[in-house]
């Protein structure tokens, strides 16, 4: 069965720094491409980052540019995203997802993670 | 960037009900939209992908069809467990782009 589990959310400053991990078992990780995807309260859902499975090919919302990173350890099977400066349009939960394949390129999340809050405020 | 704008934004239906919902893209995404359905609370669930292919354990109730432009979701008798926000997403070309979610309610 394949799990997703973040954690490292929580209350931060605004201009301050967070990294979430994410914990995947159930499936060969480096097999596939891995997501970040956030939800405003009471908002749609926000594609963040994306990773290919050899961290090749990463792409980014141009609203996370040059502030987020986004990367993954194979041989711990997890999956990060450091967020450097952060702003209060940044308060979501943010969810962790694997991709439906393995190609060189992230497409779209077949399995998601229940997510991890993060609210950026004074 | 393509945007992807789903119509209509909510609707209410009975259980039994025929319900269709439209994704549309600015530009040909070919077949490369995918399908989640989200109910309060919970992650996201992924129901199609390839605009048509039902995920595997999703139940043949949900169907998706289009090409290019235009697609729609469509839930062919409305249970009770299908009330939920329905979102239609890209991957065609980076940046990945969602719709802005239908939100089917009960009547």
């Amino acid at each position: 069965e394949v799990q997703l589990v973040e954690s490292g959310g929580g209350l931060v400053q605004p201009g301050r720094s967070l990294r979430l991990s994410c914990a995947a078992s159930g499936f060969t990780f480096d097999d596939y491409a891995m997501h970040w995807v956030r939800q405003a309260p009471g908002r749609g859902l926000e594609w963040v980052s994306s990773i290919s499975w050899n961290s090749v090919n990463i792409g980014y919302a141009d609203s996370v540019k040059g502030r987020f990173t986004i990367s993954r350890d194979n041989a711990k099977n997890s999956l990060y995203l450091q967020m450097n400066s952060l702003r209060a349009e940044d308060t979501a939960l943010y969810y962790c997802g694997k991709d439906r394949w393995g190609g060189a390129y992230g497409t779209f999340i077949e399995y998601w993670g229940q997510g991890t809050l993060v609210t950026v405020s004074s | 960037d393509i945007q992807m704008t789903q119509s209509p934004s909510s609707l209410s239906a009975s259980v039994g009900d025929r319900v269709t919902i439209t994704c549309r893209a600015s530009q040909d995404i070919s077949n490369y939209l995918a399908w989640f359905q989200q109910k309060p609370g919970k992650a996201p669930k992924s129901l199609i992908y390839a605009a048509s292919s039902l995920q595997s354990g999703v139940p043949s109730k949900f169907s998706g069809s289009g090409s290019g432009t235009d697609f729609t979701l469509t839930i062919s008798s409305l249970q009770p467990e299908d009330f939920a926000t329905y979102y239609c997403q890209q991957y065609n070309s980076y940046p990945l782009t969602f719709g802005g979610g239908t939100k089917v309610e009960i009547k």
